[in-house]
């Protein structure tokens, strides 16, 4: 069972430049999230999703995009890299329903760096 | 507007101590209160929660406490030990499923138990 598993872990992009970070959950869970954490700020939702072909923007979405084809995987789309998207990304998943909820299950990261 | 509050950046404690770990927060709506903990290099994971309904919830070392009419909850970790050092995020959502269940997150406090 490998969870929430993000790709790449590490990235170096030109500013311009387009890119997707990959998330990938095998535990069925209907529920999916992007956050970025910024040193001091916390970890801010930029997108999130409640099933397969459902995705509505979080706090911070300006320069991503996002889609949801299947119940497994949850792609995060840079259009065009800017340096105020240097960062680490996190993507997170949750089953949603039930009488205990365990909030979110979280990948590893990727750390972004926009040069 | 940061909803969500940890206002002490920093905290240091003994091993075998209390430590205490303060959360505010300024939503009403908010309905389901986590902490994870978040190790460098790694993804937060998820620690213990309370709903509303509760005031209390215990794990444990670990103990959450909520106040809902000052809208204040705290982490109580007894007795605290080495490996408990990492950055802990208080999070809120206004409940678990759709679109309610997007978490909110603090900035986090820096815990560091000394030997």
């Amino acid at each position: 069972n490998a969870g929430v598993t993000q790709t790449p872990k590490f990235q170096v992009l030109k500013t311009g430049q387009s890119m997707t970070l990959q998330c990938a959950q095998d535990m069925n869970h209907e529920y999916m999230s992007w956050y970025r954490q910024d040193p001091g700020m916390g970890l801010r939702l930029i997108h999130y999703s409640v099933g397969a072909g459902i995705t509505d923007q979080g706090e911070v979405p300006n320069g991503y995009n996002v889609s949801r084809s299947t119940t497994e995987d949850f792609p995060l789309r840079l259009l065009s890299a800017a340096p105020s998207q240097t960062s680490v990304y996190f993507c997170a998943s949750t089953k949603g329903q039930g009488a205990r909820w365990y909030g979110y299950t979280f990948g590893s990261g990727t750390r972004l760096t926009v040069v | 507007d940061q909803q969500v509050k940890q206002n002490s950046p920093s905290l240091s404690v003994q091993e075998g101590r209390i430590s205490i770990l303060n959360c505010d927060y300024t939503n009403s709506m908010f309905d389901y209160f986590l902490w994870y903990k978040k190790y460098p290099a790694e993804g937060p994971t998820f620690l213990i929660s309370i709903s509303s309904i509760k005031d209390k919830n215990e794990d444990g070392r670990f103990t959450v406490f909520l106040n809902k009419s000052a809208k204040h909850l705290s982490l109580h970790i007894v007795p605290s030990q080495p490996g408990d050092s990492a950055v802990y995020f208080c999070a809120a959502s206004a409940g678990y499923t759709g679109a309610n269940s997007k978490l909110t997150f603090g900035k986090g406090i820096t815990l560091s138990v000394r030997p």
